[in-house]
């Protein structure tokens, strides 16, 4: 069965850098994209970007573009956002989404990202 | 890309149909056949419940339908049961690789 299972929660000081991974599973990686949307608490969804995971090509946001670098590594199936000079309203919690007939079949749990100084 | 329009609120009693809209513009919602609805619970990551407009994913109750009509896509539920209340998001493709989320609409049973 399909899972995507996302690392634990971070507390990072302002300006610094996080790393989020995404691990799937029970499919054939390359064969999906996967997108990273976050949700600020009591806000919306929001998208970040997204990694095509056969070729490594990638799509950012404009809000997030120049701080958002999306990443893969094939062969342990997993995707990463890193998301550098952050500030408190950085704080949220982050998913990864596997993406397919222009939906998001399969999300990650999130990890929760705080933003403290 | 602004964000897809969603009423902030919708409520109903058990038993009645409620409809939540999604408007956007015939660059996203009106210009293609990816309109996705998703349900969130409090503490969950959210849930595909319409796809493609009005495609259901298995395991996703007959209670929920989708449609579209112009720039603007609606969900319907029927027959509304207490686990129905949570925060249901629409989303678009838009273009270029480019995807749209709508505000949120919090669905209240009453």
């Amino acid at each position: 069965q399909v899972q995507i299972v996302q690392s634990g929660a971070e507390v990072k000081k302002p300006g610094a850098s996080v790393k989020v991974s995404c691990k799937a599973s029970g499919y054939t990686f390359t064969t999906y994209a996967i997108h990273w949307v976050r949700q600020a608490p009591g806000q919306r969804l929001e998208w970040m970007g997204w990694i095509d995971t056969n070729n490594g090509n990638t799509k950012y946001s404009q809000k997030f573009q120049g701080r958002v670098t999306i990443t893969r590594d094939t062969s342990a199936s997993t995707a990463y956002m890193e998301l550098s000079s952050l500030r408190f309203e950085d704080t949220a919690v982050y998913y990864c989404a596997r993406y397919g007939s222009g939906s998001y079949g399969y999300w990650g749990q999130g990890t929760l990202v705080t933003v403290s100084s | 890309q602004s964000a897809l329009t969603q009423p902030p609120s919708a409520s109903g009693s058990p038993g009645q149909s409620v409809t939540i809209s999604c408007t956007g513009t015939s660059s996203d919602v009106g210009g293609y056949n990816y309109v996705s609805w998703y349900q969130q619970h409090p503490g969950k990551a959210p849930k595909l419940m319409i796809y493609e407009v009005t495609k259901r994913p298995s395991g996703v109750p007959d209670r929920f339908s989708g449609s579209k009509s112009g720039n603007t896509a609606s969900l319907t539920v029927s027959g509304l049961q207490a686990e129905d209340e949570a925060d249901y998001y629409c989303i678009s493709y838009a273009g270029s690789s480019n995807l749209v989320f709508g505000g949120g609409t919090k669905l209240t049973v009453l």
